[in-house]
């Protein structure tokens, strides 16, 4: 199975602040990269397909990039709603595998 | 949009089993595939199989084979998923979620609110 590794494991921020989690896949995974976003005790909700595709609704502040294993996800403006764990997931080859997630806390 | 809930939580002996339901409404229900994940208490989520209800046929995780059945009924649009010989590392919140797109690059755009499901003796 392809181990994804997220890091930091949490970070503190402020609302305006512009924030950067990263994700390695143990191999390429080409582009088949897609985030998650996943507020206390509320099922994950998909943020980005495709490394860098916002899924519908989601605001352009958030913008993911990278190819073959290093994957950002970089939010430029953190707004309250966004204090939340992302998630990294691959869909390059089954299983489906996620990473251990990144916690935006409140400084 | 399709819209998917789930039963409620169940608190279950090691050993004995769980079925969790995932009833879905909106969208063209045939024409998706559904998975389930489970997500352990700080952990990430976990893929553990899916099922086309055009095909019937469920196709799971190595690490769930013989222990997971996925079902799907068709005239209620509603999928199942059966967990058998528990154990206290089967404590997670269980997710529904509806497939986007199909093999590489699928993920899962919509998802169920999740089941708590316990192991406990």
């Amino acid at each position: 199975d392809i181990q994804m590794t997220q890091s930091p494991s949490s970070l503190s921020a402020s609302v305006g602040d512009r924030v950067t989690l990263t994700c390695r896949a143990s191999q390429s995974i080409t582009t088949f990269l897609n985030w998650y976003q996943q507020s206390p005790g509320k099922a994950p909700k998909l943020l980005i397909y495709g490394t860098s595709t916002l899924q519908t609704g989601v605001p352009p502040r958030f913008r993911g990039s990278g190819y073959g294993t290093d994957f950002t996800l970089t939010i430029s403006s953190l707004q309250p709603e966004d204090f939340a764990t992302y998630y990294c997931q691959q869909s390059y080859s089954a299983p489906r595998t996620f990473g251990h997630g990144t916690k935006v806390e409140v400084k | 949009q399709v819209q998917l809930v789930q039963s409620g939580a169940e608190v279950k002996k090691p050993g004995s089993s769980v079925k969790v339901s995932c009833k879905a409404s909106g969208g063209t229900f045939n024409t998706y595939a559904f998975s389930w994940l489970r997500q352990a208490p700080g952990q990430g989520p976990e893929w553990m199989g899916r099922i086309l209800p055009i095909v019937g046929k469920g196709n799971y995780a190595q690490k769930f084979q013989g222990r997971l059945t996925i079902t799907v009924d068709t005239s209620t649009h509603t999928v199942d998923m059966e967990l058998s010989s528990l154990r206290s590392e089967d404590t997670a919140t269980y997710y529904c979620a509806k497939d986007m797109g199909s093999g590489q690059g699928a993920s899962f755009d919509s998802w169920g609110q999740g089941t708590l499901v316990t192991v406990s003796s």
